[in-house]
């Protein structure tokens, strides 16, 4: 079972505002990490899926880099929007099994508008 | 590709019932995972399914849990006898592995034991 570590545990900005979370996990055994949006009363949403030392990827005004070296990912948020608010979930996957992941307890965000 | 639909979305049930939560569609050219989660706590693995049969299962997949692929389409979880420590969110999820693409998560069950 992968130690998987995330922070802040909870956040809140101002609307317009940028902001980012770590993701903290083994930097042995690694083969991908995954990170999902979680809004209230919805099911998990894909953001990115990364797997190499270095990457950065980018979704609109999110995107996140990945250090495989040192066992961590930042997820980056600019300009923060009220739609923003959610808990962000990074879930590392060691190459071992079915795919499964172990997910990390998550960043909830608030933007206030 | 077609959502992943889970029903229903929300069971109470007593202490000692046998449950059964179901995820559709499904096809054989993909992994399918039971996830959940406790409320305050992390999303936990419970079990893959691969080609009609269990490819791994965690530590809590113990005997009180079983999945079943009935008809070919609907993908279940049955909890035998439910405790009280079984009340959470249960999340169907399947992905095609090796492709790079995140996980596609079902609606979601709420299961609460009382």
């Amino acid at each position: 079972i992968l130690n998987v570590e995330q922070s802040p545990q909870s956040l809140h900005v101002q609307e317009g505002d940028s902001t980012n979370f770590t993701c903290s996990f083994p930097s042995s055994n690694f083969y991908a990490l995954h990170w999902y949006r979680w809004e209230t009363a919805k099911s998990p949403e894909a953001l990115f899926v990364m797997t190499l030392n270095g990457d950065e990827k980018k979704k609109g005004r999110i995107s996140a880099t990945l250090n495989t070296k040192e066992g961590y990912s930042y997820l980056y948020i600019k300009g923060s929007q009220p739609e923003d608010s959610a808990t962000y979930l990074c879930a590392p996957y060691s190459g071992a099994g079915s795919y499964q992941l172990t997910f990390g307890k998550g960043t909830k965000l608030s933007v206030i508008p | 590709e077609p959502e992943v639909t889970q029903t229903p979305s929300h069971q109470v049930t007593q202490m000692g019932q046998e449950v059964i939560l179901r995820c559709v569609p499904i096809s054989n050219h993909l992994y399918f995972y039971w996830y959940r989660q406790i409320l305050g706590q992390k999303v936990e693995f419970l079990v893959s399914f691969y080609n009609n049969e269990i490819s791994e299962k965690s530590e809590i997949f113990d005997d009180q849990f079983s999945v079943e692929r009935p008809d070919g389409s609907n993908f279940t979880l049955k909890i035998r006898s439910t405790k009280l420590e079984d009340s959470a969110m249960y999340f169907c999820a399947r992905t095609r592995a090796g492709t790079g693409e995140g996980y596609t998560f079902g609606s979601g069950t709420r299961l609460t034991v009382v």
